[in-house]
């Protein structure tokens, strides 16, 4: 089945520690994001990559990082967590040009306390 | 820079009936793409229709509808029949076509839209 996994898909965690959230598609993507959505903003993306070791930031990165290693994967990593970045976080994936949708993962729903 | 506003931020409708989705855009790129996704309350992104900025026709997707009009740069969904399963939020996006622009590929999101069907 194709698809896009994300992990996990709940977070409750500590401001300041350490956090990576997976994400993984099946259907050879050149193209993935990361956005984060928050209630009256809608989706904003943070960061995006056009391919393996091709990345680039999308409108909100600060505090945030990420790889592409692999085609299939694309993980967020979270260095210092603050309560701000408490949202829900999706990963999405989609071949480059044309109108391909993009795919997205199920979401990640991450608190910071 | 894209931009993509959806000035509704909620609406209702009666079940069996149609209702339009209002969303605007502003691009200086020739050649762009136009997306609706919805979000039901179990927080799923559901692609519904796509709209490609050269494509000569409105495209429809079963019960939904695209109402483009380049000239406005308006890209209003459509749906028809509304079902109780259709309450959900709404998003319009566009995506970036032009190869080797700064912003290629990217998809922009408008704020999103509540539809709430009533039986």
């Amino acid at each position: 089945e194709a698809q896009v996994t994300q992990n996990p898909r709940y977070l409750i965690t500590v401001t300041g520690k350490k956090l990576t959230v997976t994400c993984s598609q099946n259907m050879n993507h050149e193209y993935m994001s990361w956005y984060r959505q928050d209630p009256g903003l809608g989706l904003r993306q943070i960061y995006y990559s056009m391919n393996v070791e091709v990345t680039d930031k999308g409108d909100v990165p600060e505090g945030y990082k990420v790889s592409r290693k692999e085609k299939r994967n694309f993980p967020l990593i979270l260095e210092s967590p603050s309560p701000n970045q408490t949202s829900l976080y999706f990963c999405a994936s989609s071949f480059v040009g044309g109108g391909g949708e993009q795919f997205f993962g199920p979401g990640t729903r991450l608190t910071v306390l | 820079a894209q931009k993509i506003t959806q000035t509704q931020p909620g609406m209702f409708v009666q079940e069996k009936e149609a209702v339009t989705l209002d969303c605007t855009y502003d691009t200086s790129d020739p050649s762009y793409g136009l997306f609706w996704y919805k979000q039901p309350s179990s927080g799923e992104m559901i692609f519904l229709i796509y709209q490609g900025s050269y494509d000569q026709q409105n495209a429809t997707e079963g019960r939904y509808s695209l109402n483009f009009q380049k000239a406005r740069k308006s890209a209003n969904l459509v749906i028809s029949a509304s079902q109780l399963g259709d309450s959900a939020m709404y998003f319009c996006a566009m995506r970036d076509h032009n190869a080797g622009g700064t912003s290629y590929g990217k998809l922009t999101f408008g704020q999103g839209t509540i539809l709430t069907v009533h039986p």
